[in-house]
């Protein structure tokens, strides 16, 4: 099926750097959803944007949901060994009864200390 | 508040043999519901989603199959398991736009 474009597709930081990862498609989404994936575990989901240009933040993180709806970006700021994990994002192109998603190929995070 | 059970968390199957695993969701009613899977480091892939019970949609050609038998129950099936089946398996179910993921299950075809 259908990916999503995300990069990059790892990144090895040091505790207390910024990171910024973005998505990238060819389509239209309505929606987009941030999620982190611990090892061994199901995804969380951790910010959602409903509005083209909508910037919404949760904590150390911010996202923001590209003005042309076919992007999206992800900044984790001072980050930290937990931050460790697998980010993705995923973009919902309707609003049809299923809600299904499309998801990113996803970006490694390392973290040193 | 809403919480998305998997079980078995782990499997070790032999090839030919049958499988089912579970997914069950509390607090909501009339979710949807979905089945993915997860090749080792890659992305997921949707299988299976249901928006009410008995209705069940395919997104790809496999040797799987899933049924909805009441509102906050999914289960994945197989009759007979091929070492391609192996993955990380995970439930979701969301309300509108957003999905939440089970802890997901662990299968190993040998």
């Amino acid at each position: 099926g259908q990916q999503l474009n995300q990069s990059p597709q790892s990144m090895f930081i040091q505790e207390g750097e910024d990171v910024s990862m973005n998505c990238t498609s060819s389509s239209i989404f309505n929606t987009w959803l941030w999620y982190k994936q611990d090892p061994g575990e199901g995804p969380v989901l951790l910010i959602a944007l409903y509005k083209a240009g909508e910037l919404t933040s949760n904590g150390r993180l911010t996202a923001q949901f590209g003005i042309t709806r076919k992007d999206s970006f992800l900044n984790i700021s001072a980050s930290i060994p937990s931050d460790v994990g697998i980010y993705f994002c995923a973009g919902q192109g309707n609003t049809g009864t299923a809600s299904k998603l499309t998801f990113g190929t996803g970006t490694r995070l390392q973290v040193t200390l | 508040s809403q919480t998305i059970h998997q079980w078995p968390a782990t499997l070790v199957q032999p090839v030919g043999s049958p499988l089912s695993l579970e997914c069950t969701v509390e607090g909501t009613s009339n979710p949807n519901l979905y089945w993915y899977r997860q090749a080792a480091g890659r992305g997921l892939q949707l299988l299976f989603y249901s928006v009410g019970i008995g209705q069940i949609s395919s997104e790809v050609p496999q040797n799987l199959s899933a049924s909805r038998p009441q509102d906050r129950q999914f289960i994945l099936s197989s009759k007979k398991l091929l070492l391609s089946d192996s993955g990380f398996y995970l439930c979701a179910w969301s309300g509108l736009a957003e999905q939440y993921f089970g802890p997901g299950t662990r299968l190993t075809v040998t």
